[in-house]
């Protein structure tokens, strides 16, 4: 089974604090994702990165960054968080290839309150 | 732009049959993904669809229209444990194979 892990399920951070979220994925899969989830609102996708330090903005990509040293791993970077990044993230991986192939996978998600 | 709508919410009681509509306005399209969603979970992958028709898995059966930009999700011999947001997604055009999400259904079955 594919196993996508978020390192953190709960977090509490202060206003203007670095917040770092872990991802890590099994499958050798060449893509990965970060979204977030707001009530009303869906997924909405942040960054994405289909290799090795190579990455690309979703749709709401302000106020974050990622970092992608190996292609298991997937950080999503919060410089300076701020009330309004408090969510739900979700973490979720694919394999680089048309088809339900590409079917992406979610991990358990991170739940960030920011006060 | 690109929009995909689903119902917010629907209920439906143990044992009936239910559809979820999903229409979507997307610049192309290479394949629509249902995912269910239990409270406080992540997704997980129920079906997908590229061409026209149905394709039926068990008691989930999804039914994809592309000219008319349509989709459905039928459920049939609902269970409580049915009870969850279904979303529905689309792949566009590009090569990146990133999915576009709808705001998802949220379904309640009841006794």
């Amino acid at each position: 089974d594919v196993k996508v892990t978020q390192s953190s399920r709960y977090l509490v951070k202060r206003t203007g604090e670095k917040v770092f979220l872990e991802c890590v994925q099994d499958m050798d899969h060449e893509n990965m994702f970060w979204y977030r989830q707001d009530p009303g609102l869906g997924l909405r996708l942040i960054y994405f990165s289909y290799d090795v330090k190579m990455k690309e903005k979703g749709d709401i990509p302000e106020g974050y960054s990622v970092s992608r040293e190996k292609k298991e791993r997937f950080s999503l970077i919060l410089e300076s968080a701020s009330t309004n990044q408090t969510s739900m993230y979700l973490c979720a991986s694919s394999l680089d290839r048309a088809g339900a192939g590409n079917t992406i996978y979610f991990g358990e998600g991170s739940w960030l309150t920011v006060v | 732009g690109q929009n995909i709508d689903q119902p917010t919410e629907m209920t439906a009681t143990e044992g009936a049959i239910v559809q979820i509509n999903c229409t979507y306005q997307t610049s192309g399209f290479n394949g629509l993904f249902w995912y269910q969603q239990h409270a406080g979970e992540a997704p997980t992958f129920l079906s997908y669809n590229v061409l026209d028709g149905l394709e039926e898995k068990g008691r989930f059966s999804s039914f994809l229209s592309r000219s008319k930009g349509y989709s459905y999700l039928l459920l049939k011999e609902l269970q409580m444990k049915d009870s969850a947001s279904y979303l529905c997604a689309v792949r566009g055009e590009d090569s990146s194979y990133k999915l576009i999400f709808g705001s998802g259904t949220r379904l309640l079955v009841r006794p």
